[in-house]
C-alpha cells in the first residue's frame, strides 16, 4: 500500500517567496495532520482536517500560514511570504477516525529559507 | 490540556545493553498511548501502541512498552539493543476521543558498537 506522499522532499527559496506544500494521505484515511519539526521545539501540530474541514488549527503560527483540503486525496500547507524561522522539516500524517488507530507519517519536506 | 513529558533527552548505550525510556503523560481519563521511532532522516514509524487490555504491549523490532494507570507512564523497553536503534523516540498520547495527538519531545538513542 502506498504511504502518505510528501512533495517536494527538499525545497529552498528566498525570503518573502511563497511556498507551497503538498501532501497526498493514504486512500481511505479521514484524518490529516501537518506538523512542523524544528531542533528547538520538537515536533508540532499545525492544524488538522477531518473529511476535509479544518478542525483545528490553532497551531498555525501566523497568518503567513494557510492550509487547505480541497479533496479526500489532497492538501496543501502555504506559506506566504516565507521566513528564515520557518526552515524547518514540515510532515503530513493521516489516520482512520476510530480512536486507537495511530498516525501514519509522510517523509517530510525539508524547507529551507535563505 | 494532555501534556507527555520525555525525561531523557539523549541516552547513549553500548550494543547488547538493556534500553528504558521513560514517558510521563497528564490526563485522568482514558488514553491511548504510542511509541514512534524516527531513523535519521527518516520519518515517524509506529513501533507500538496501547488502548486497552494487556497494559504490557509489544512492538515490533524486539521493542515493548508497559502502561502503569497508577503512574501515568508507559516506559519503552528493549532488554539488548542493536546499533540499528540509533534513533530518536517519541512518545504520544491520544486521550478524550479527539484525534488530536501531543508528542513528547523525543529521546535520542545513540547505540556504540
Amino acid at each position: 500500500d502506498a504511504g502518505v506522499i510528501q512533495s517536494p522532499r527538499h525545497e529552498v527559496t528566498e525570503m518573502g517567496q511563497e511556498v507551497t506544500l503538498r501532501c497526498k494521505p493514504i486512500s481511505g484515511h479521514d484524518y490529516l495532520f501537518w506538523y512542523r519539526q524544528t531542533m528547538m521545539r520538537g515536533l508540532e501540530l499545525l492544524i488538522y482536517f477531518n473529511n476535509n474541514v479544518p478542525i483545528d488549527d490553532s497551531g498555525m503560527p501566523e497568518d503567513r500560514f494557510s492550509a487547505k483540503m480541497p479533496n479526500a486525496s489532497f492538501s496543501t500547507l502555504k506559506i506566504q511570504p516565507s521566513e528564515p524561522r520557518d526552515s524547518a522539516v514540515y510532515f503530513c500524517a493521516s489516520s482512520l477516525s476510530a480512536y486507537n488507530q495511530p498516525q501514519h507519517f509522510g517523509d517530510g519536506t525539508r524547507l529551507s529559507i535563505l | 490540556a494532555q501534556s507527555v513529558s520525555q525525561h531523557n533527552h539523549h541516552v547513549i548505550l553500548s550494543e547488547a545493553a538493556s534500553l528504558e525510556l521513560g514517558c510521563n503523560y497528564s490526563y485522568g481519563g482514558t488514553v491511548n498511548l504510542f511509541w514512534y521511532v524516527q531513523y535519521p532522516g527518516q520519518h515517524l514509524q509506529l513501533l507500538l501502541k496501547y488502548f486497552s487490555g494487556d497494559p504490557l504491549v509489544k512492538g515490533i523490532k524486539g521493542f515493548e512498552a508497559e502502561f502503569i494507570k497508577s503512574k501515568f507512564s508507559f516506559n519503552l523497553r528493549k532488554p539488548s539493543v542493536q546499533w540499528s536503534d540509533t534513533a530518536e523516540y517519541f512518545c504520544a498520547v491520544k486521550s478524550g476521543g479527539y484525534q488530536k495527538v501531543t508528542f513528547g519531545t523525543g529521546t535520542k538513542l545513540q547505540v556504540i558498537p
